[in-house]
Formats: structure tokens, C-alpha cells, sequence
């Protein structure tokens, strides 16, 4: 079964702390993989994915397929990164069909 | 602003009735695609239409059902409402619906059944 697992509800740090949010996958096939983030009464948008491998608002994310992880992290987290992420897989096909995980709210404290 | 628009922004209607949200997808989209976020279920795929056609079914019920018109504008019919339908409806649009493509999403509708 595909499915995106997101172990934490809530992630609370102090600004300026290290910022880890976990998800997890299960597919067996090739898997494309996305956070996306939504701000505060805002749509949910795009923050990245893992074929791009870049660095979007200092937040990173490491595709590991031997432990079928894609953990979203940044060094020193701001105020301004209080949002829910949901972590997303998109199976292989010709379908754009994205399975979301349940979601983190993560909360940066000052 | 990714240019994916709902309407209306807000429902509220009573259970047994039907409702009808409508989405309109990016300029140059030829994707729409349905998801539904809950409380208890998070945010589920419902269905892809890609230039009105049906390419993808996800977790959709059989009350509800959706098309997508010559414009490319999307509906999503929701009928005998029940109170666990309530929800936020998120519309997305991409070009061509393809595996590679990143999805724009829109604001949500949100459904309250009483």
C-alpha cells in the first residue's frame, strides 16, 4: 500500500534551533517525493521536492530510499517558518495523483 | 499568487441537501485535481480530470462526483451531505497532469454540514 506517514502532529523549537520533521514513506516502486507548506490562512503551496535537490527558505530534504525517509530540515529555524507541512508522495504513472501525509505543524517559538 | 480560484470560499448547509464547488484551474492548465482535508483523514486525493477527461479515481465516495468542462473549469457535486463531509475542498491544476509537474493549489472551499 502506498502511504505517508508523518509521526508528529506538532513540533515545537526556539528560534534559532535545529528543525527536523520526519516522514516517511511506503511504495515499491520509484517515488517522487514533496513537502508542501501552508502559512496561515494561506493556500498550500510548493516548498520542494526532491528531484529539484535544492534549498528553499534554508529547508532541505534528503531522499533515503534504504530507509524510505524524506526528513525536512533547516539549521536555525525563524518565526516565519510557523506553518503545517504535509509531506507528499507521488506514485509512478501517467497521473499526478499526490498521497499526502497527515501533516506537522510546527510552531517557532521566540 | 498561483492562480488556481474556488468558489465560494465558504458553504454552510444541512445534511440530505447537494452542493456544487467550482474551481478554476491556472491559465494553460489542463489539470484539475480534487483533494479533500479533514480532521480525522488529513488531505486525500479525490480525483484528476485532465482535459475533461477522467485520468485518476482516489478515495472519492459515490455521492460524489465530479466533471470538467470545455473551459477546463472544474466541479465537484457533493449530494446527500452527511455531517463527516465536512471539510475543506482544495482544488489543484497543473499543465498536462503528468507525473513531473508540480501542482498549484487553491484557496479550499470549506463545507460545514449541519
Amino acid at each position: 500500500a502506498q502511504r505517508v506517514t508523518q509521526p508528529e502532529k506538532l513540533l515545537s523549537v526556539f528560534k534559532g534551533a535545529p528543525v527536523e520533521l520526519k516522514c516517511n514513506y511506503s511504495y515499491s516502486g520509484s517515488p517522487e517525493l514533496f513537502w508542501y507548506v501552508q502559512y496561515s490562512r494561506q493556500r498550500l503551496q510548493l516548498l520542494l521536492r526532491h528531484i529539484s535537490r535544492e534549498s528553499i527558505k534554508g529547508f532541505t530534504a534528503d531522499l533515503n530510499k534504504g530507509e524510505t525517509s524524506f526528513h525536512l530540515k533547516k539549521p536555525f529555524a525563524q518565526e516565519e517558518d510557523s506553518a503545517m507541512y504535509y509531506c507528499a508522495l507521488r506514485v509512478s504513472g501517467n497521473t499526478g495523483k499526490l498521497i499526502f501525509g497527515q501533516g506537522t505543524t510546527l510552531q517557532v517559538k521566540p | 499568487d498561483s492562480g488556481v480560484t474556488q468558489t465560494p470560499k465558504h458553504l454552510i448547509t444541512a445534511t440530505g441537501q447537494r452542493v456544487t464547488l467550482r474551481c478554476s484551474p491556472r491559465s494553460g492548465d489542463l489539470s484539475v485535481y480534487w483533494y479533500q482535508q479533514s480532521l480525522d483523514q488529513g488531505l486525500q486525493f479525490l480525483i484528476q480530470y485532465y482535459n475533461g477527461e477522467e485520468r485518476a479515481k482516489g478515495n472519492i465516495l459515490e455521492r460524489f462526483s465530479a466533471q470538467q468542462f470545455p473551459d477546463l473549469h472544474s466541479e465537484l457535486n457533493l449530494s446527500s451531505l452527511e455531517l463527516g463531509d465536512s471539510a475543506l475542498y482544495f482544488c489543484a491544476s497543473s499543465a498536462v497532469g503528468s507525473q513531473r509537474e508540480t501542482q498549484y493549489f487553491g484557496p479550499g472551499t470549506r463545507l460545514l454540514v449541519l
